[in-house]
This record gives structure tokens, sequence and C-alpha cells, in this order.
């Protein structure tokens, strides 16, 4: 079965650089979540996109932004990047039309800010 | 505020032994509840859920919980565990606002060894 795709799965950035992480979810889902998850630390909720429209929001920094397009895809982008944002990031996918919009986690995007 | 706990950090376990992982759960609603689990590196898979209905919720690779209501918590379990069940383990509460798109609330995890 087809699954959250993400690109790059691996980027390294410089102090005040931006990134760009893109996200494919599963076919037919229609709904979109980022995640962060720091070294030894579980996953911290940023922002999720249902239908091109931001529907929750956590903990994402003012630095970050992202949105969903028309074919669903997603892109979180990062600017003025600071070593802390070295993290795992996860997006997930799910189907809001579903009973109990499960999310389903791609297997994530290491960034490493030198 | 929804908030998960996770009370074991760490658990080492037999092979073949049998394995409780807690999970207690804070939360103003009917919740929805998982555990994923997450080998080094690599992304989240999701082992169960549960959102209404049996209390007992069978999941991939052997693995069942329990939502206990009266005790806020969801219990996973695993009769005998197999060497490559070693990973961490996290249980997350989901939203049922009604809106939909809600993000998870992870607990800390629970490392996981399994001894030969």
């Amino acid at each position: 079965a087809a699954g959250v795709i993400q690109s790059p799965r691996h980027l390294i950035k410089e102090k005040r650089e931006t990134a760009t992480l893109k996200c494919y979810p599963i076919p037919r889902h229609d709904t979109v979540y980022w995640y962060q998850q720091g070294p030894g630390q579980d996953p911290q909720f940023l922002i999720s996109f249902y239908e091109k429209m931001q529907s929750d929001k956590g903990s994402i920094p003012d630095r970050f932004s992202a949105q969903q397009f028309s074919d669903y895809h997603s892109e979180l982008n990062m600017s003025s990047l600071e070593l802390g944002d070295s993290a795992l990031y996860f997006c997930a996918s799910s189907s809001i039309r579903t009973i109990t919009d499960t999310q389903y986690f791609g297997p994530g995007t290491r960034l490493t800010v030198l | 505020a929804q908030s998960v706990t996770q009370p074991d950090i760490h658990i080492t376990v037999s092979e073949g032994a049998s394995l409780e992982l807690r999970c207690n759960y804070s939360y103003g609603a009917t919740p929805y509840l998982f555990w994923y689990v997450q080998s080094p590196g690599q992304g989240l898979q999701l082992l169960l859920k549960y959102f209404s209905g049996d209390t007992l919720v069978q999941g991939i690779k052997g693995f069942e919980a329990e939502f206990k209501r009266s005790q806020s918590s969801f219990n996973l379990r695993k009769p005998s565990v197999h060497w490559s069940d070693a990973a961490e383990y996290f249980c997350a509460v989901g939203g049922n606002s009604g809106g939909g798109a809600d993000g998870l609330t992870f607990g800390k995890g629970t490392h996981l060894i399994i001894q030969p």
C-alpha cells in the first residue's frame, strides 16, 4: 500500500539559512499534519491542513510556515534556522471523512542545522 | 489541555515473556487513543487505535490494548515478545473536537529492551 512520502530524507543547513520540506500524502487523503521530534523527545504537533486550509495549530515557531496545495501535498518552510531546529520532521496524512481520522506517518526528514 | 503520561521510560523484558506498557491520558471529552511504534531513526508505525465500542482492541504484530475510562488508561499488551519488538513505543491521544484534523498529543515514550 502507498505510504506518506517525504522529501528530502536528510537535509543539512547552516544557521540563518532557510529550508523547505515536502510531504506527499497517501492517495485520497485530504489532511496533512506536521510534527517535530527532537533527539530523544516525543513528537510535537506543529500544524495541520484540511482542503488547503489551516485546521489546527500547535507549537509552530513564527519562523516556520506551511501550506497545502491543490494536489494535497504540503510544504513546511523554515527560515532563519537555529541550532535548536535540528530534529526529525514528520508528516502524517489522514482522510477526515473516516470516522477516526487516523494519522499515518511518513518516514521523516532529518534536518541538521550547523 | 490534553496530556499523555507513560510512566515507564525504559522496560526490559526477556524474549518470550509477556509485556505491558502503561499509558494514562487526560482529555476533556471522549478520546481517540493510539499506540505507535518507532524503530531507531524510523517513522512512526500505527499499532492500534481506540475510538469507541469494544474496549479491548487488537492491533498488528500481536499487540492489544484495553481502554479503561475509570482509570483513564490505555495500556498496551503482548503475550509473548520477540527480539524484533525492541523499539520506542508512544501512546497518543487525538482530537475528537468534531472539527477534525486535530494534532495528536504524544507521551514521552517507553523504550523497550528485549533480553535474549
